[in-house]
């Protein structure tokens, strides 16, 4: 079945700076990669997601690219503020019946 | 639009006990996934139903089972507790299928066993 390996698992930036967390998929044919924030205590939440046939979306401050070849994906934050500070989830799915596989996360912290 | 509600929110357990969690998903959702969370295995798949019937399965031994209700809502069940089983048990809820659009998450319930 699906892996999904994430990358770091800790990560701290000054705030501004950009901060990118990157995972790895191992089914070529996962075909949707959602990203959730989960701030702490509080549920998990999507904030942006990709499928197969888009190489990149943005939406303000953040960004997902998609490389199929090398099957990674990445979140990319710019202009961190310290309401960024939480742990992203990054899942991925193939078609059919098949339940969404996540990464063990990655807790960004920004330092104001 | 009432969001997913898991109740309870907090519960202590000893080992050998056993354990029900409810989840009430989001009006007109018919999938209902389970997961665990863990700090150091992340969000495991536990189990997803949908109109009552179990579609997917992860891999957990047979003590975790769960059903859902013709209203959609769903219990899981953890029988015969392990200290392991300490966890943040989260369950979401789509319209259709759970791997082809946003998940809604509940709050969780936080499950302790001493």
């Amino acid at each position: 079945g699906e892996n999904v390996e994430q990358h770091p698992s800790t990560l701290s930036v000054q705030e501004g700076d950009s901060a990118v967390i990157k995972c790895t998929y191992s089914d070529s044919a996962s075909n949707y990669f959602p990203w959730y924030k989960q701030e702490l205590g509080k549920r998990p939440q999507l904030i942006i997601d990709i499928r197969s046939n888009v190489g990149e979306k943005k939406d303000q401050r953040i960004a997902v690219t998609l490389n199929k070849t090398a099957k990674h994906f990445s979140l990319h934050i710019t202009e961190t503020q310290p309401e960024d500070s939480a742990v992203y989830l990054c899942a991925a799915s193939t078609p059919g019946n098949t339940p969404l596989v996540f990464g063990k996360g990655t807790r960004l912290s920004v330092i104001a | 639009k009432a969001g997913v509600t898991q109740t309870p929110r907090y519960l202590i357990k000893t080992r050998g006990q056993q354990v029900t969690l409810s989840c009430s998903p989001i009006s007109g959702h018919r999938s209902v996934s389970w997961y665990q969370q863990t700090p150091g295995q992340g969000l495991q798949f536990l189990f997803e139903y949908f109109s009552e019937t179990q579609r997917n399965k992860g891999n957990f031994p047979g003590r975790f089972s769960g059903r859902q209700f013709s209203n959609s809502r769903s219990e899981m069940n953890v029988s015969t507790l392990e200290l392991g089983d300490s966890a943040l048990y989260l369950c979401a809820s789509t319209p259709t299928w759970a791997n082809t659009g946003e998940l809604f998450f509940g709050e969780g319930s936080r499950l302790t066993v001493l």
